[in-house]
């Protein structure tokens, strides 16, 4: 039950646009839909962003859009604000063995 | 206004053991999937197990399996994480979530931490 690769660290000026990463496998990302981004100020519990790949909870920002190809799924922060300052993490179900979900190995995003 | 909040997180020692509770309200609790989520302090996230709304299934992450028990009480609306042979590497805040059916976790507790130490 391998974690999926992140990059550690994006950094964007105010305004800008950020892409984040996720790799896996076809195990995981690669096979199945059910890829979902968490963002986590310090101290704070995770908060859903995107799930299923593409689809906001309400209440989630336009701004927040995910997309995947392959065993590659990505995060895109458009017009980035100072409130998006913080860490993310992406998970995935991985049907590898026994059904269980996978987490990403987290990326600080820092607004510069 | 939804809620969910563990409880039972303490400082045990090596090989003890500790049961875990999270209570939700305002949510429809008996109908979903929920799930236990850990991070070690300054670390990521790690899934630990989830179970299905009825309790009919439960999965748990190769790290605790054999040592850690998901279980339910839609009653209750409560959820529990029994954990045995507690390890040094175990220590971290568990928060307990309710699923989206393995499409990720909407509501989230605040946390409770678990200390293992001697």
């Amino acid at each position: 039950q391998s974690a999926l690769t992140q990059p550690a660290s994006v950094s964007g000026s105010p305004g800008q646009s950020i892409t984040i990463s996720c790799t896996g496998t076809s195990s995981d990302v690669g096979g199945y839909n059910y890829v979902s981004w968490y963002q986590q100020h310090p101290g704070k519990a995770p908060k859903l962003m995107l799930y299923d790949v593409t689809i906001r909870p309400s209440g989630v920002s336009s701004r927040f859009s995910g997309s995947k190809s392959g065993n590659t799924a990505s995060l895109t922060i458009s017009g980035l604000q100072a409130e998006d300052e913080a860490d993310y993490y992406c998970s995935s179900y991985s049907g590898a063995n026994t059904p269980h979900y996978v987490f990403g190995t987290g990326t600080r995003v820092t607004v510069l | 206004e939804v809620q969910l909040v563990e409880s039972g997180g303490d400082l045990v020692q090596p090989g003890g053991s500790l049961r875990l509770s999270c209570e939700g309200s305002g949510l429809n609790f008996n109908t979903h999937y929920m799930t236990w989520v850990r991070q070690a302090p300054g670390k990521g996230l790690e899934w630990v197990a989830n179970i299905k709304a009825d309790g009919s299934d439960k999965n748990y992450a190769d790290s605790v399996k054999g040592r850690f028990t998901i279980s339910r009480d839609n009653a209750r609306n409560s959820l529990y994480l029994q954990m045995n042979s507690l390890r040094v590497e175990d220590t971290a805040v568990y928060f307990c979530a309710r699923e989206l059916s393995w499409s990720g976790s909407d509501y989230w507790g605040q946390g409770t931490l678990v200390s293992v130490s001697s």
